[in-house]
C-alpha cells in the first residue's frame, strides 16, 4: 500500500547547487519523514515533520509540509558529492504501526 | 553506539532450507519491524512488533515468521524459503512506531 510518491525519480546536479525533491501522499498523516539510502545500505533517518508543522530545518536540510496539498519537499542546500544517494519520504499509517515509503528520488551530485 | 544490528549481511541459500536472520537493537526501543526492498516495488513491511510478545502482520507476511521474546531481539524466520523471497531485508526500530526509525545495514538474501 504505497502512500508517498517522490518527484523527480532522478536528479543530477553539480556540487554547490541546491537539490529539491518533492513528495506527495494520499491520506491524512500524523507525520512525514525523510530518509537517505546510500547504494544497497540501510536507510538513515534525516528529519521528521509533524502534521501541525509547516517547515523544519536540520543543518543543510529544509523540509516543508503542506497538508492541504498533501505534499512535502526536501531541500538540500550547497550539495556535496557525499549527498549522492536515494532519498525517500515516508508517512505513518494512522495506527502508527508502519511507515509507508515512496519509491524514492535518486540524487547524483558530481564534483 | 546506538544501532540496529542485522546478521548475516549476505546469504545465499537453497529453496526449502530454513533460515533465520537476526536483528538486535541496543536503544531499548519498544517497536521493531522488518521490511523487504525490491526494485520497482520499494520498501514493504513484512511484520512488526509493538513490544515483547506482541507481533502482527505487515503488508507482505506470507512465507515469514517472527518472534519477540526479548525487547532487543526480533528475528525473521523463513521456514521454507523460495526464490521469490530473494530480496534486500531491513530490520528497523523506534521508540513507539510513530517516530523516526533506526535501520539495520540490511541482509541481502538470495534463494536459488
Amino acid at each position: 500500500s504505497q502512500q508517498g510518491e517522490e518527484d523527480p525519480q532522478a536528479l543530477s546536479i553539480q556540487e554547490g547547487e541546491n537539490a529539491t525533491m518533492n513528495c506527495s501522499y494520499k491520506t491524512s498523516i500524523n507525520n512525514l519523514q525523510w530518509y537517505r539510502q546510500n547504494s544497497g545500505r540501510g536507510l538513515v533517518h534525516l528529519i521528521l515533520i509533524r502534521s501541525n508543522e509547516r517547515e523544519k530545518h536540520s543543518g543543510r536540510l529544509r523540509v516543508t509540509l503542506d497538508t492541504s496539498k498533501k505534499s512535502s519537499s526536501l531541500l538540500i542546500t550547497a550539495s556535496r558529492a557525499a549527498d549522492t544517494a536515494s532519498y525517500f519520504c515516508a508517512t505513518d499509517n494512522q495506527a502508527g504501526t508502519a511507515l509507508i515509503f515512496g519509491k524514492g528520488t535518486t540524487l547524483s551530485v558530481s564534483s | 553506539e546506538a544501532q540496529v544490528t542485522q546478521n548475516p549481511r549476505y546469504l545465499i541459500t537453497v529453496t526449502g532450507k530454513k533460515l533465520t536472520v537476526t536483528c538486535s537493537q541496543n536503544m531499548n526501543h519498544e517497536y521493531m519491524s522488518w521490511y523487504r526492498q525490491d526494485p520497482g516495488l520499494g520498501l514493504r513491511q513484512i511484520y512488526y512488533s509493538m513490544n515483547v510478545e506482541v507481533t502482527d502482520k505487515g503488508d507482505v507476511p506470507e512465507g515469514y515468521k517472527v518472534s519477540r521474546k526479548e525487547k532487543r531481539n526480533f528475528p525473521l524466520i523463513l521456514e521454507s524459503p523460495s526464490p521469490n523471497q530473494t530480496s534486500l531485508y531491513f530490520c528497523a526500530s523506534s521508540y513507539t512506531g510513530g517516530d523516526g526509525y533506526t535501520f539495520g545495514s540490511g541482509t541481502r538474501l538470495t534463494v536459488v
